[in-house]
């Protein structure tokens, strides 16, 4: 079973407009991380966000914030007012133990 | 502050050829770790080290091996390269591996090794 999921290999937003990114996790662990990195085409991995399995409030990061809904063992990512720069692929990982897991990313692009 | 830095950019092996490509970093991290991408494939584990002297295998370990000797270096070697281990390759680390949901395992990634065996 695929431990991480992210269901949408594209999204398409326009300018300004809010986006939300979206990726299920299966762990049957208590203690678990979950993040977000950004991988522009020039191919560097970017550190967006971070949520831990005891973090009762949802994390923000500027534009960035993670609906984390632990009992439907979501994670998803939404950036508000979207720039051009944010054209980019998505990853979903969560960490249990020494051990980090990828979803296969989702390809955003922003429109004009 | 170098981060985490990975040696070569870019390699081009004949099947066959074995080659160590190198990671350092200068964070004083417990946490090393070896990824490969392959398109549409995201990011997956291939060796990893808790601390020096410490190493197990991620999920596609085959034909990789590594050593920890120093908290710093994590290099990873290909015996005999295969057209299979065309990809790219990411070393990251992290402060802590426990795993306890806490926010100092924040992986900080190098910018990647592009490998190609012809």
């Amino acid at each position: 079973a695929q431990k991480i999921t992210q269901t949408q290999p594209g999204m398409f937003v326009q300018e300004k407009e809010a986006v939300t990114l979206d990726c299920t996790y299966d762990t049957s662990d208590q203690s678990y991380g979950l993040f977000w990195y950004k991988q522009p085409s020039s191919g560097e991995m970017i550190f967006l966000i971070y949520q831990g399995s005891y973090d009762e409030q949802n994390a923000t990061e500027g534009r960035y914030s993670l609906n984390f809904q632990k009992a439907r063992k979501s994670a998803n990512l939404v950036i508000s007012a979207s720039q051009l720069g944010d054209s980019a692929m998505y990853f979903c990982a969560m960490r249990e133990g020494s051990r980090l897991t990828f979803g296969e990313g989702t390809q955003l692009t922003v429109n004009p | 502050n170098a981060g985490v830095t990975q040696t070569p950019k870019f390699q081009v092996l004949k099947t066959g050829q074995s080659m160590t490509l190198q990671c350092a970093q200068d964070m004083n991290h417990e946490y090393m770790s070896w990824y490969r991408q392959d398109p549409g494939m995201g990011l997956r584990l291939i060796h990893y080290s808790v601390g020096a002297g410490i190493t197990d295998q991620g999920e596609v370990p085959n034909g990789y091996n590594v050593s920890r000797s120093t908290t710093e270096d994590f290099p990873l070697r290909l015996l005999s390269a295969a057209p299979s281990q065309t990809s790219v390759y990411f070393c990251a680390s992290s402060y802590s591996s426990l795993g306890t949901g806490l926010s100092n395992e924040k992986l900080f990634f190098g910018s990647g090794t592009q490998l190609s065996v012809l």
